[in-house]
């Protein structure tokens, strides 16, 4: 079984570019979440996908934007980067079916915005 | 909104050793799940143990075991015979019971484990 992988491993980019982020999700599994970490801190939502709709939202702007595929394969995409937005970002995947369903961690992608 | 608060930022054992790290929360929700994480310096993050809010016995696995205190809204994590490889972050962890598989973490702390 193929656990949750993720590309780039690492990427850098300049302030006002825009950036795409790539996950695969575990085989089996119907629901992707993003979250960032940024440096010495904890792992925060971004959003999360189900069944190639956003199925929740943390409080970050609308220039985080997502897609999820037919495949249950994630994107994260990041429009006018910001200094700030210099990050770890995760995606966790996991088999959504009204129980409790342990989320996957992808290795992250390390952005750094220059 | 729920919050996480983990205010030890580093700790350290020896090995074989016994630790316990703290976590405390906030919630209005009586249905949550709360978990740690451990993530190496690799950087995969990995489910170290999960406990249910309406479970009144405390989860164990292996060497790790947790006490929580649903009332004072306590999570810890105690690591029994400490090993070499329990080194890395620690992050408590906090999920609501229904709906959003949405995680709310605190910011970690670091583990270091001598020989």
């Amino acid at each position: 079984e193929t656990g949750v992988t993720q590309s780039p491993t690492h990427l850098i980019k300049t302030r006002g570019q825009q950036v795409t982020l790539r996950c695969s999700s575990q085989s089996g599994h119907n629901t992707v979440s993003w979250y960032q970490q940024a440096l010495g801190q904890g792992p925060q939502f971004i959003f999360q996908y189900y069944r190639e709709e956003e199925n929740g939202r943390g409080n970050f702007p609308p220039r985080f934007s997502g897609l999820q595929f037919p495949n249950y394969s994630s994107e994260l995409n990041v429009n006018a980067l910001e200094l700030d937005d210099s990050a770890l970002y995760l995606c966790a995947s996991s088999r959504t079916s009204g129980v409790y369903n342990e989320q996957f961690f992808g290795p992250g992608t390390r952005l750094t915005v220059l | 909104a729920q919050t996480v608060t983990q205010s030890q930022p580093e700790m350290s054992v020896q090995e074989a050793e016994t630790v316990t790290l703290s976590c405390t929360y906030d919630t209005s929700e009586s249905d949550y799940y709360l978990f740690w994480y451990k993530q190496p310096p690799s950087r995969q993050m990995i489910l170290v143990i999960r406990q249910e809010a309406y479970k009144q016995q405390n989860a164990t696995e292996n060497r790790f075991s947790v006490n929580f205190q649903k009332a004072a809204k306590s999570f810890s994590l105690k690591i029994s015979d400490s090993q070499l490889g329990d080194a890395a972050m620690y992050f408590c962890a906090y999920r609501s019971g229904g709906g959003s598989e949405k995680l709310v973490f605190g910011k970690g702390m670091k583990l270091t484990v001598n020989p």
